[in-house]
Formats: structure tokens, C-alpha cells, sequence
């Protein structure tokens, strides 16, 4: 039982070019989502999805797409990355099944836009 | 607009020296407050969710409260390996999954 993982944990993209981030959960969780972690700021939702087929936007959504084929899988993909899309990216999943729930968070990954 | 609000933005203690932490939070109907704990490098750990005004939970050294306006996390005779960046974080009543977050605090217990 994996939990959350998010590959890469590290990348530098140059300004234009397009990535995806990938995240997988092995816990059967219907809630997805995605955030963004900057100095001095809360984390900030991007994208969320409730299950397989459906997504939503966040509240920082431009420049980034979502899909969810599947429930174990949640991509996020820049389409032209900007300086400003330095970030560190966490994947989180949920079910509102679990007592008392709460999100688990992926450990994370850390891009620089050049 | 949903916000929280941390206090104080960072906190030393020495080893041993009880404290609390302070989460105010204005939401349109509260569905769950959450606590969170990151350490450097890694994602957030979850901690407790409350739901209601006066639910208390407890884990170790830690408590967490709600009242209409805020919750606390009461840090009890802290050890070094409770440092760590504490987060909070509200969940609006309405359906959607986001969860509004603050800036944490960053918590550094001395030996």
C-alpha cells in the first residue's frame, strides 16, 4: 500500500516547453486533487476531480490541464510553462468514506521554470 | 470568500514548554476544519478533522478544538521531533472538495 506517489519528485522545464505530473494512489479514494505550494502562501488548489470522468477547476487553474481516466490516476500537465509555474506540486486523495476524513498528500514535487 | 488566518506565523519552545496554536478561519458554513502537519521536504500529514463547534480530538502530545470562529491545535510537553510546520486548513459546506488553507505555522522545539 503506496498511499500517494508523484513522479518526478524534481524537474526543470525551460520557459514553452510542456510536462506532465503524474500522480497515482492504490487506496480506491474517489477525490483527487492538485496544489500548489509557494513561500508565503497557503497551498493552493488547482484542478480537483470526484471520480473517474469528472473534473472541476480550482482556484489557480490557467496553464494547467487535468484528466481522470481512471480511478488510481490524476496527471496534471502544463501546456507552456512560465517562470511563474515554480512551484512545488502536491497530489492529495480522499474518500468521504473514511472516518473522519482527510486528505493524504503525495510527497510532492519540486519544478523550476527557467 | 473562505479564509484562514495562522497565528503566529512561526514559534520556539523549549523542550517540554506547552503552547497552542491559533487557526481562525470565516467560512460559508463550515463542513470540516483540518490539521495538518509538513515537514521539510515532504507533503502535509494529516492530523485531526473537526466538525462542530466544541469537538475536541486528541493524538500524543497533541489536541486540537473548535469553536465557531477558530480552533487550536495544544501542544503538550513538546519533543524535538514534534517540530515541523503545523497547517490549517476549512472545507465548505456545498460540494466542493476544496480545501482553503493557511500559511502555517512554523513550529521549532529545542532541546
Amino acid at each position: 500500500n503506496a498511499g500517494v506517489t508523484q513522479t518526478p519528485k524534481f524537474q526543470v522545464l525551460k520557459t514553452g516547453q510542456s510536462m506532465t505530473l503524474q500522480c497515482a494512489q492504490d487506496m480506491n479514494h474517489e477525490y483527487m486533487s492538485w496544489y500548489r505550494q509557494d513561500p508565503g502562501m497557503g497551498l493552493r488548489l488547482i484542478h480537483y476531480s470526484v471520480g473517474a470522468g469528472i473534473t472541476d477547476q480550482g482556484e489557480v487553474p490557467n496553464g494547467y490541464n487535468v484528466s481522470r481516466s481512471t480511478t488510481e490516476d490524476f496527471p496534471l500537465r502544463l501546456l507552456s510553462a512560465a517562470p511563474s509555474q515554480t512551484s512545488v506540486y502536491f497530489c492529495a486523495s480522499s474518500s468521504p468514506l473514511m472516518g473522519g476524513y482527510g486528505y493524504t498528500f503525495g510527497s510532492g514535487t519540486r519544478l523550476t521554470v527557467v | 470568500e473562505d479564509q484562514v488566518t495562522q497565528s503566529p506565523e512561526a514559534l520556539r519552545l523549549q523542550e517540554g514548554e506547552s503552547s497552542s496554536l491559533n487557526c481562525s478561519y470565516t467560512v460559508s458554513g463550515l463542513r470540516g476544519l483540518f490539521w495538518y502537519r509538513q515537514d521539510p521536504g515532504k507533503g502535509p500529514e494529516f492530523l485531526f478533522t473537526l466538525y462542530s463547534a466544541g469537538e475536541e480530538k486528541e493524538k500524543e502530545r497533541l489536541k486540537a478544538t473548535l469553536t465557531k470562529k477558530e480552533s487550536f491545535l495544544h501542544i503538550t510537553a513538546p519533543k524535538p521531533e514534534d517540530s515541523a510546520t503545523y497547517l490549517c486548513a476549512v472545507q465548505a459546506k456545498g460540494g466542493s472538495e476544496k480545501l482553503v488553507f493557511g500559511k502555517g505555522t512554523k513550529l521549532t522545539v529545542n532541546p
